[in-house]
Formats: structure tokens, sequence, C-alpha cells
């Protein structure tokens, strides 16, 4: 079946500096691909996806590229903030959504 | 417009009672999904309705758990007999039209209900 791994947390980064997580998939077909953000206390916000390979999504500073030959959608900022503090979901769309599980964001001021 | 609701947004139960957790869609939508997150995991998905249908349960456990979304009022996902184990974050998400073979559609996350099962 589909499924989706991510890079273990929890990541510490002070401010200003570069971030990638890592998101690799398995999956039949062509899924869609998606980062999701929980912030503490909330509930999932769609960060940012794209829908065929070599697609680039991008929000808020956040970018991601889908990589089929590589079955890669990894996350990237270039400077992240203290506000960037929270748990990010990588998850595919092939007929129902498969998460990864999570990895936790700290950002240091 | 507001955005998906749930209620409570903390259940305490003891083993072997019965847990109703409610979700309130946003306005406009007519499909319900309830995933649950286990500690330290990512989100399961559990149910996929329609009002007063069931699209797709395949993510439901056979036994105990059931949900149901009425043609009015809020959907509903009940678990009878709670055991340690059910205790998670369960979360709603609502989208405006059918998700599945079609295609994708963007779903909305309620904030979940955090179940803790003594």
């Amino acid at each position: 079946g589909n499924s989706v791994t991510q890079m273990e947390g929890p990541v510490t980064l002070s401010e200003e500096a570069f971030l990638t997580i890592n998101c690799t998939y398995t999956a039949t077909g062509y899924p869609s691909l998606f980062w999701y953000v929980q912030y503490p206390g909330e509930g999932l916000q769609l960060l940012l996806k794209a829908t065929k390979a070599d697609d680039k999504g991008s929000n808020k500073g956040f970018e991601a590229t889908y990589r089929k030959e590589t079955t890669s959608f990894h996350l990237e900022k270039g400077s992240v903030q203290v506000s960037d503090s929270a748990v990010y979901f990588c998850a595919l769309y092939g007929q129902n959504f498969v998460f990864g599980p999570g990895t936790r964001l700290s950002v240091l001021p | 417009n507001a955005g998906v609701m749930q209620n409570p947004r903390h259940l305490v139960r003891r083993r072997g009672q019965e847990a109703r957790l409610r979700c309130s869609p946003m306005k406009g939508h007519s499909h319900v999904y309830w995933y649950r997150q286990l500690p330290e995991e990512g989100l399961k998905f559990m149910v996929y309705l329609q009002k007063e249908n069931i699209i797709d349960e395949s993510g439901m456990p056979k036994e105990r758990f059931s949900a149901e979304f009425p043609k009015e009022g809020p959907s509903i996902l009940r678990i009878q007999q709670v055991v340690r184990g059910d205790s998670a974050a369960y979360f709603c998400a609502s989208s405006p039209f059918a998700s599945g073979s079609g295609g994708y559609n963007e779903q909305f996350f309620g904030p979940g209900t955090r179940l803790t099962v003594l």
C-alpha cells in the first residue's frame, strides 16, 4: 500500500537557519503530495502541495518539489523564524490521505 | 465563515465507557472525514462520510467504532466500551466536494478532540 516516510525529529534550529525536512513516499500511480503544519493545540493546516512530477509547491517561504525519480518531496525554507515552530506532516493523496509521522521543529531565538 | 468545529476538545473516559465525538463541517461542506492520531504518529484515515451515507470506512476498526453524518446536525464518531489503546487525538476534516478516484479536493481540518482513557 501507499506509505510516507519522513525525517525523524525533533529538529532544533536557530532563527534564520536553513531548514530541510526529508520526505519520501511509496505509492502506486501518481499521487498528489502535500505538506501540512500543525501548531500547538490546533488542527492541520495545508502548507503547500504539488499534484504532478516536477511541480514545486511554495507558501510562506517554504518550498517542496515533487521528484518522481527519487520519490521525494523534501520541505525547505531558507531562513526559519521562531513562529515556524510546529509539527510538519508530509502526506500523499491517492484514494485517501496517507500521512507521515510528523517532524517537530523548534526554532530558537 | 467558521472553520471545522469539533467538540469536546478534551474528553476523559474510563475503560468500558462510551465516547462520542462531534464534528461540524464548514458551511457548505457535505463531505466529512475522520482521522486518528496516536502519540508521535501521523494521522490515520478512519472513515469518509457524506450526508446520511458512509462512503469509505476502510480505516475504521471493525468493532466498537461507528460513525454517522445525519441530514441535520454534526457528524458523530462513537466509540463504545473504550480501552486505553483508544487514547488519541481524533481529527475531523470537511470538503465541499467528493474526494476519491475523481481526484483530490482540499480537506479543511478541525482542531481535534483529544481522548484520554483512564
